[in-house]
C-alpha cells in the first residue's frame, strides 16, 4: 500500500516550452501533496504544498506563475513548468500525505527534467 | 530559521561493519524526525522515524538516536551491506507546520567490499 507514482519519469524539452508532471496516489486519498526539487548532489527543497480543491502554497523564492500546481482530485496533483529554461533542469519529486500528517507522507519516484 | 544539517557529506564503511550517520538540527521546536534513504535516480525511501518525546527507536538493522539537549540525531545501520549504499537524509517536521518536512543536506554512504 501507500504507493505514489509520477509521470513521466524522464522528460527532455526545448527551452521555452512547458512541461507537465503528474503525481498520483495509487491506493489512498491524499489530502495534501507536496512538490520538491532536487539539484544534483543536493538535498530536496520543498517548492509548494497543495491541498485538493484549493490554491497551492509556495515556498519563499518559488515563482508561482512559473511552477503551476493543480490538485484537482484526492489522487492527482500536477506540476507544470512553464517556459522552461536550462536552469529548470532538475529532479522533481512529489509526495502525498493522508490526514495523518508527516508520518503518513509518501514519496514518488521522481521525474528527471532536462531542458535543452 | 529552519535548517537541518549533517556533519559529513560522505561515509565509507567496510561491508559487515556498523555505520553511523549523524545529523544536527537547529529548530528546537521540531516535533518529529525522519531518516530517508535515496538511491540514485529514485525518490526518498522512509527508513525510520522518531518523535521528540523519545530518545531511541529501533527497527530492523537500524536504530535512530535523538539527543534533544544538543539537537543531534543519528542513524545506526548494523552489519552494513552493499545494498545500503545510498544517500541518507535526516529530515524534521517543525512544530509550527505538522506536515512540512525539511530535509538535511545528505550523507553518501559507500560500502567497501
Amino acid at each position: 500500500g501507500a504507493v505514489v507514482s509520477q509521470h513521466p519519469s524522464r522528460v527532455i524539452c526545448k527551452s521555452g516550452t512547458s512541461v507537465k508532471i503528474e503525481c498520483r496516489s495509487l491506493d489512498f486519498q491524499a489530502t495534501t501533496m507536496f512538490w520538491y526539487r532536487q539539484f544534483p548532489k543536493q538535498s530536496l527543497m520543498l517548492m509548494a504544498t497543495s491541498n485538493e480543491g484549493s490554491k497551492a502554497t509556495y515556498e519563499q523564492g518559488v515563482e508561482k506563475d512559473k511552477f503551476l500546481i493543480n490538485h484537482a482530485s484526492l489522487t492527482l496533483s500536477t506540476l507544470t513548468v512553464t517556459s522552461a529554461h536550462p536552469e529548470d533542469s532538475s529532479f522533481y519529486i512529489c509526495s502525498a500525505q493522508t490526514s495523518g500528517g508527516a508520518s503518513e507522507q509518501f514519496f514518488g519516484p521522481g521525474t528527471r527534467l532536462t531542458v535543452l | 530559521g529552519e535548517s537541518v544539517g549533517l556533519h559529513l557529506p560522505t561515509l565509507s564503511v567496510q561491508e559487515g561493519d556498523n555505520s553511523i550517520i549523524n545529523c544536527a538540527y537547529s529548530n528546537s521546536a521540531s516535533d518529529y524526525f525522519i531518516w530517508y534513504k535515496q538511491e540514485s535516480g529514485k525518490g526518498p525511501q522512509f527508513i525510520i522515524d522518531i518523535r521528540s518525546n523519545m530518545d531511541k527507536r529501533q527497527g530492523q538493522r537500524v536504530t535512530v538516536l535523538l539527543n534533544k539537549t544538543v539537537k543531534h540525531l543519528s542513524l545506526q545501520i548494523a552489519a552494513t551491506q552493499p545494498g545500503d549504499s545510498a544517500v541518507y537524509f535526516c529530515a524534521e517536521t517543525p512544530y509550527s507546520s505538522a506536515s512540512k518536512i525539511i530535509f538535511g543536506s545528505g550523507t553518501r554512504l559507500s560500502i567497501r567490499p
